[in-house]
């Protein structure tokens, strides 16, 4: 079985550019985040669904951030305009289901560099 | 406010020797779960171990166990003949069921010597 998939793994873009980050979680999984790490911490909730319901948004920067995940399955995120900070890994998990016991599965990532 | 904390920003072990990476707690929830994960330098958060809170034994996964100690509110993990594959950045996370996110520790960068 597929693990969650997410593209692309590295973005470079210049800063106020806009860019997007896709996706698509383990089939079944109703519950999907969108978590950044920065260097050398633990991850960080952005948004948390459950379908295609956004939840879980409050940690999410509203003003430059928006996320969507249409029909509950695939999920953008999407940055604009991007700025210096926003460099990062940003990681997509998903679970069954949204319960303290239930362990979530991670993708690769996509590594987001701002210059 | 739930919290955790790892208070081992790194570690050296000699290959094959066992190792523990330390992990406490703090929530009120009177229900939560214990998780540990494994970041490689490729990246991907991979899942490891879970522990429930009103498991009576401790959790075992492999080479993986759960050292919990829930009056302590620690949740250690142990890792049995350790592995060159093993060295990688692991991560202490909770979630409880008054608020589904998931918390996580800063991680232990652990880095197993041949």
């Amino acid at each position: 079985e597929a693990g969650v998939v997410q593209s692309p793994r590295y973005k470079i873009i210049e800063k106020k550019q806009p860019v997007a980050f896709w996706c698509n979680p383990i089939s079944g999984h109703n519950t999907l985040y969108w978590y950044r790490q920065n260097l050398g911490q633990g991850p960080e909730l952005l948004i948390r669904y459950e379908n295609e319901e956004a939840v879980d948004d409050s940690q999410l920067p509203k003003d430059r951030f928006s996320a969507e995940r249409l029909k509950g399955v695939d999920s953008t995120l999407k940055i604009q305009p991007a700025e210096l900070g926003d460099s990062a890994v940003y990681l997509c998990a998903s679970s069954l289901d949204p319960g303290a016991r239930t362990e979530a599965f991670f993708g690769q990532g996509t590594r987001l560099t701002v210059v | 406010a739930q919290k955790i904390t790892q208070t081992q920003p790194g570690m050296f072990v000699q290959e094959k020797e066992a190792v523990t990476l330390d992990c406490t707690y703090d929530t009120s929830d009177p229900s939560y779960g214990l998780f540990w994960y494994k970041q490689p330098s490729s990246g991907e958060m991979i899942f490891l171990i879970y522990q429930g809170s009103y498991d009576q034994q401790n959790a075992t996964e492999g080479r993986y166990s759960l050292n919990f100690q829930k009056a302590r509110k620690s949740a250690n993990l142990v890792i049995s003949a350790s592995q060159l594959g093993d060295s990688a950045m692991y991560f202490c996370a909770m979630r409880g069921d008054s608020n589904y996110q998931l918390i996580w520790g800063a991680g232990t960068k652990l880095i197993i010597k041949p």
